[in-house]
């Protein structure tokens, strides 16, 4: 069963605090991506993942870290939570054209 | 810049008619365009990818075209249900490996009533 899992799927967390987003994934995909969504936008990239330790900016990392030490697993870091932060926070997995998504994480940020 | 534009923002339409929701995009390389379902507070499901220059899929009640000389992709949804409430995103793909891009459109945000 082919699955991409988020970890968790809602969060509160106070302004400067530190959070950590989780993101698994069952196919063994090399590539992953963290995306946001916000209303009226289109889900906006944050960083991808090309493999283990192969990392790449997408187009709104600014407050964002990101670690892969194994294939299934990519953690999405925000240091220091901005209010400005608040959003819907997705998780993806991929292999050529086919696309998986996590359900989302919902972070709120006080 | 938005490089997917959907078109309407917003349809309300009642149970058993049909719709279609629009996408019209600028990316380049347009290697291939792919339509998700959103369900609210939920993830995004594919429901049909397009490859070809001229390109039709059919997948039950949905059915998709596309003209990349148009830049221009159409979701067909047929005898709606009230399931098919959703947002239903347009993403184009700049190329067909880990090394493209994802471009996502905004969404058309579809109510289906009684």
């Amino acid at each position: 069963d082919m699955k991409v899992t988020q970890m968790p799927r809602y969060l509160i967390k106070r302004m400067g605090e530190n959070v950590l987003l989780e993101c698994g994934q069952d196919m063994s995909h090399e590539t992953m991506y963290w995306y946001r969504q916000d209303p009226g936008l289109g889900l906006q990239l944050i960083y991808i993942s090309y493999d283990v330790d192969s990392n790449s900016e997408g187009d709104i990392p600014k407050g964002y870290r990101v670690s892969r030490k194994k294939r299934e697993h990519f953690s999405l870091i925000l240091d220091s939570a901005k209010t400005n932060q608040t959003s819907v926070y997705f998780c993806a997995s991929s292999l050529d054209r086919e696309v998986f998504f996590g359900k989302g994480t919902r972070l709120t940020v006080v | 810049k938005t490089q997917v534009e959907q078109s309407p923002q917003s349809l309300v339409v009642r149970q058993g008619e049909n719709c279609v929701l629009q996408c019209n995009y600028s990316v380049t390389p347009d290697n291939h365009l792919r339509w998700f379902k959103q369900d609210t507070g939920k993830g995004l499901v594919s429901l049909t990818v397009l490859v070809d220059q001229k390109d039709k899929t059919s997948n039950g009640r949905y059915s998709a075209t596309l003209d990349k000389d148009a830049k221009h992709s159409t979701l067909h949804i047929t005898a709606t249900l009230l399931d098919d409430t959703a947002t239903y995103i347009c993403v184009v793909g700049d190329r067909g490996s880990a090394l493209g891009r994802l471009h996502f459109g905004a969404g058309t945000q579809l109510i289906v009533i009684p």
